[in-house]
């Protein structure tokens, strides 16, 4: 089992809609939760990172923590085509350095 | 500077070469880390520093990789006797000390191919 775990995808919204990203993790030692950006051929961007259980809102992007079920949403609400990339999940611990999820291809459509 | 800056942004050597990678952590960030990005989205953490000490090595196969963060120094990455295995693209990425667990912000990477 991977220790941080995607929704594989690729996903697909129409433009205006909400999109719905997943990630589990195994370590229940992690403490801190993150999610990325990236696309093509480029570096991972940061979008959203959030350390407590419950939601965090900043703009159109709101993560989701829920450290008894190791689990890690990110909600993209008014989807726009310029979204449409890679979201990685990654998560750590302790030592810092991050472990990252394999990514959901997410394409919004116009 | 305000952002991390990576050089050079592409290296190409022949197997058995070595290549050597540079990072510049934003100003006023503590950590630096080097990440290896083989395929397309698989991420495997090398190394980390804390200013100029080694703070986590667990994911260096150190028999030909070594990295170095010194004072007023791009901290660097070197492979020895390079292998086809060893192209990806490798990210360098660095965050402040304080407030606990900061986010990582990441440079533009250096692709490596090796022929």
């Amino acid at each position: 089992q991977k220790e941080v775990e995607q929704n594989s995808g690729p996903l697909s919204v129409p433009e205006g809609a909400i999109a719905s990203l997943n990630c589990t993790y195994s370590d229940r030692g992690s403490q801190s939760f993150f999610w990325y950006r990236q696309y093509s051929g480029k570096s991972p961007e940061l979008i959203m990172f959030i350390y407590s259980n419950g939601d965090k809102e900043d703009g159109r992007f709101t993560a989701q923590l829920n450290k008894a079920s190791q689990y890690v949403s990110l909600l993209i609400r008014d989807s726009q085509p310029s979204d449409s990339a890679t979201y990685l999940c990654a998560v750590s611990g302790s030592a810092r350095q991050l472990t990252f999820g394999s990514g959901t291809q997410l394409t919004v459509l116009p | 500077g305000e952002e991390v800056a990576q050089t050079p942004k592409h290296l190409v050597r022949g197997e058995g070469q070595k290549a050597k990678l540079y990072c510049a952590p934003i100003k006023g960030h503590s950590y630096v880390f080097w990440y290896q990005q083989v395929l397309k989205n698989e991420f495997k953490f090398l190394i980390s520093f804390q200013n100029e000490n080694v703070f986590d090595e667990t994911g260096m196969p150190k028999e030909r990789f070594s990295a170095k963060c010194l004072p007023n120094s791009p901290c660097s990455l070197e492979i020895q006797a390079t292998k086809l295995e060893d192209s990806a693209v490798y990210f360098c990425a660095s965050s402040q000390a304080s407030g606990g667990d900061q986010p990582q912000h990441f440079g533009d990477g250096t692709r490596l191919s090796i022929l």
